[in-house]
């Protein structure tokens, strides 16, 4: 198993500009995470999904979009990019409601708006 | 949602020595506390985590604590390793009541542990 792939590692975008940044699982996860980390600020959960076809948003959604048309995969959508967005974005999966203290996370996006 | 202080940011301690992380919690309904060890440059990872019906986990040289009725849980290194040193996140329930099965993070800890 890969486990949590994540494309692509660096991106470097101008304010303004858009992206997706794609995450995929192969170890058939029904919940899935988008996180953003900053320095010194821990993890904030931009938006998740508990199954295809189903998200919501978390603590910071504003400026991101997200869709879940299969389990496997989990895009996050950057519209009108920003410089406040510039952060290292990771991604995230759990198995079941039993197991949701355990999350894998993918290898992360570290992306610069400038 | 749930509120998790982390305490200390930072942290250095002597190879050999033990290191302490404290991280306190707002809902009393909250079941698991999990933590996770983030590497330099890498993703983070889960290490251990505690379910609110014991007081204590102990795996190898890392042991976690929760005392519920102050609501605080910790993260107890002992004899130290420079592969100790990395970022340490707590974790607690966003909404322990509801089944979205989210997670609410600490800010961090950096461990640094000198040789």
């Amino acid at each position: 198993n890969a486990g949590v792939t994540q494309t692509p590692k660096f991106r470097i975008l101008k304010i303004g500009q858009s992206m997706t940044l794609q995450c995929t699982q192969d170890m058939n996860h029904n919940y899935m995470y988008w996180y953003r980390q900053d320095p010194g600020m821990g993890l904030k959960l931009i938006y998740y999904s508990v199954g295809a076809g189903i998200t919501d948003k978390g603590e910071v959604p504003n400026g991101y979009n997200v869709s879940r048309s299969t389990t496997e995969d989990f895009p996050l959508r950057l519209e009108l990019a920003a410089p406040s967005q510039t952060s290292v974005y990771f991604c995230a999966s759990s198995y079941s409601a039993a197991s949701s203290y355990e999350q894998y996370f993918g290898p992360g996006t570290r992306l610069t708006v400038t | 949602g749930e509120n998790v202080e982390q305490h200390p940011s930072t942290l250095s301690v002597q190879e050999g020595d033990s290191a302490v992380i404290k991280c306190t919690y707002s809902d009393s309904a909250s079941n698991y506390f999990p933590w996770y060890k983030q590497e330099l440059g890498k993703r983070p990872q889960l290490i251990i985590y505690i379910r609110s019906n014991v007081g204590e986990k102990k795996d190898q040289r890392i042991a976690v604590t929760l005392n519920k009725t102050a609501k605080h849980f910790s993260l107890h290194i002992t004899e130290t390793q420079p592969e100790d040193s990395a970022v340490y996140f707590c974790a607690a329930p966003d909404d322990p009541l509801s089944n979205d099965y989210k997670l609410s993070f600490g800010a961090g800890t950096t461990v640094t542990v000198r040789a």
